[in-house]
This record gives structure tokens, C-alpha cells and sequence, in this order.
């Protein structure tokens, strides 16, 4: 069965403070690897797609990492518009007719 | 600024009521999505759209009802909720390639709903 879980479930920093979010995944064959930024109240953004192991984006002090396993969310460096609930979802070829399964998400706040 | 609308974004009915949350995308995406969104919990998809036509309802009771006019627009319509329904409702789109759909979803700020 597909599982993807998500860790820390909250992290506090403080601004300028480095840190990464884990995203560990079980999945019979992974079509692709999606991480989200969810603002409360408001519905998740699209942040990265990853699609094989080694592979990484970044998109200004984020940075989307894959491995066989896991992805690691990098955040470099960030200020408090950077607090949010960060929420990693796969894709596989296999029983899950292509849905996106989500894990429970980490909520990160940055404190100046 | 999201390209997926979604109206109202807040409704309060109660549970011998009928109402309709409205979602519209112009990014000429083939499959809409509805999810459904309580507390501190991940999105729960309820029912996938494609080309128009209903192609996964994952269990979802009858008093939610999909519809897909046309490409650009999905509905739910809600009717005899119970109080435990109170969430918010997420609208999707995506792209189809090949035929397959898009782990790339673009969602919309969402409908509040809260049933009394």
C-alpha cells in the first residue's frame, strides 16, 4: 500500500535559520514526487515536481530534493512570509488510478 | 492570484437545506478535481473529472453530487448534510497527458462550509 509521511509535523525557526523538511514514501513505482505550500485557510500551491531519484529544483530559497526513499524539502535562510503548512504528495503507476497521495503535511513557522 | 475560482468561499447551511459550490479554471485543463479538506488533515479527494466525465468518486455518500458542464466548470451539489460535512472544499484542475492525469494540481482557495 502507498504511504507517504511527513516529518517534523511542526518545526519553529527563527528567520535566517537554515532547515529541511523529510518526505519518506512507499509506492509500488513512483510516477512523480509534488510538493504543495498550504496557506491557512486557503488551498495548497504547487511548489515542485520530482520524478527520479538525484533529482532537484529550487525555487528561490527553497530547494526539492528525491531520493529511492525520500525527498527533503531545504529551506534556506527563511523569513517569516515562509510559514505555512508544507504538504508532500506521490503519484504511482500502480493501484492508485494516478491519485496523488498526500501526507499529513509539516507546518513550519518562522519567527523574526 | 489563483486561475481556479471557486464560490462562495464561505456558505453556512443547514442540513435540510440545498445548496452549490461553484469552480471555474481557464487554463484549459481536461480533469477538475473536488477535494475535500477538514483541520489539520491532508486533502481528501472525493471525485476526479475527465474530459468532462466522471471518472473516480471515491466513495463519496449521495448527498454530494458532481457535475461537470463543460471544461471549464465543476459543481457540487449538496444536499441533507450533516453537521460532521463542515469542511473546506477544495477545487482542482490539471492537465491529461496521454490520457493520464497530471500529479501537478492547481487548487483554489477553497468553499467554507459549515453545516448547523
Amino acid at each position: 500500500e502507498d504511504q507517504v509521511t511527513q516529518s517534523p509535523e511542526a518545526l519553529r525557526l527563527q528567520e535566517g535559520e537554515s532547515s529541511s523538511l523529510n518526505c519518506s514514501y512507499t509506492v509500488s513505482g513512483l510516477r512523480g514526487l509534488f510538493w504543495y505550500r498550504q496557506d491557512p485557510g486557503k488551498g495548497p500551491e504547487f511548489l515542485f515536481t520530482l520524478y527520479s531519484a538525484g533529482e532537484e529544483k529550487e525555487k528561490e530559497r527553497l530547494k526539492a530534493t528525491l531520493t529511492k526513499k525520500e525527498s527533503f524539502l531545504h529551506i534556506t535562510a527563511p523569513k517569516p512570509e515562509d510559514s505555512a503548512t508544507y504538504l508532500c504528495a506521490v503519484q504511482d503507476y500502480g493501484g492508485s488510478q494516478g491519485n496523488l497521495i498526500f501526507g499529513k503535511g509539516t507546518k513550519l513557522s518562522v519567527k523574526p | 492570484d489563483t486561475e481556479v475560482t471557486q464560490t462562495p468561499k464561505h456558505l453556512v447551511m443547514g442540513m435540510t437545506n440545498k445548496k452549490s459550490l461553484k469552480c471555474e479554471q481557464h487554463m484549459g485543463h481536461r480533469a477538475m478535481y473536488w477535494y475535500k479538506q477538514k483541520a489539520k488533515k491532508p486533502p481528501e479527494l472525493m471525485f476526479v473529472y475527465s474530459y468532462e466525465k466522471l471518472s473516480i468518486n471515491e466513495s463519496v455518500p449521495s448527498r454530494f453530487s458532481p457535475e461537470c458542464p463543460n471544461s471549464s466548470l465543476l459543481n457540487l451539489h449538496l444536499h441533507a448534510l450533516q453537521p460532521e460535512d463542515s469542511a473546506l472544499y477544495l477545487c482542482a484542475s490539471s492537465q491529461l497527458t496521454s490520457g493520464r492525469r497530471t500529479g501537478e494540481l492547481f487548487f483554489g482557495e477553497g468553499s467554507r462550509l459549515t453545516v448547523l
